[in-house]
């Protein structure tokens, strides 16, 4: 198993330019999720999914879209990029449960500049 | 918001001393995880203690959970040069309308050989 792959792995973009975050896993997980991650900072939830079809926005939603089309792909866009958006963005998986959460498998994140 | 905080922030040690974080939380939980990121990596989940539970293991591993206090710990024995890296907890709460894990900050663990 290839696990969680993100790409790219490095991006500069120009403010208000808008790009799309690749992410895939390829262990049928159900719930998928995307995070920043700043410097001194824990992750900090954007959006995630219970299951294909399905999206819910996290901790700091706001200038960010995703949609859900397969299990195993979760795309995170950015519509106008922004200098605060400059950081590392994670995608995590991992199987879902009525209560709790069972361990999130981290994909090798984007490291993203926004200029 | 984030509801799981470590402390120390930072903590330095010699090959084969133990090391010792903590995470303190603020509401009911269904179960808390301890993850270790590696300079420039993603996370890789360590060990998850649920709310009945009090002490887990796994190899060098030992994790604490006082759900009284909100509080856990992670102590890492014979510490070695390859588990420097930064920690950091993650509580999945009973309560609120997101499905989220929240990340605390992290302690940043340096091994010195």
């Amino acid at each position: 198993n290839a696990g969680v792959t993100q790409t790219p792995k490095f991006q500069v973009l120009k403010t208000g330019q808008s790009m799309t975050l690749q992410c895939a896993q390829d262990m049928n997980h159900e719930y998928m999720s995307w995070y920043r991650q700043d410097p001194g900072m824990g992750l900090r939830l954007i959006h995630y999914s219970v299951g294909a079809g399905i999206t819910d926005q996290g901790e700091v939603p706001n200038g960010y879209n995703v949609s859900r089309s397969t299990t195993e792909d979760f795309p995170l866009r950015l519509l106008s990029a922004a200098p605060s958006q400059t950081s590392v963005y994670f995608c995590a998986s991992s199987y879902s449960m009525g209560q709790g959460f069972y361990e999130q498998y981290f994909g090798p994140g984007t490291r993203l500049t926004v200029t | 918001s984030q509801q799981g905080e470590e402390d120390p922030q930072a903590l330095s040690i010699q090959e084969g001393e133990n090391a010792t974080m903590n995470c303190s939380y603020k509401t009911s939980i269904n179960n808390l995880q301890w993850y270790r990121q590696n300079s420039g990596r993603g996370l890789v989940h360590l060990i998850l203690i649920r709310s009945n539970e009090r002490e887990k293991h796994s190899g060098r591993l030992r994790v604490t959970l006082d759900t009284s206090k909100k509080s856990s710990s992670l102590l890492i024995t014979a510490s070695r040069a390859a588990d420097t890296a930064s920690y950091f907890c993650a509580t999945d709460p009973t309560s609120g309308s997101a499905r989220q894990l929240t990340f605390g900050s992290g302690t940043q663990l340096t091994v010195l050989p």
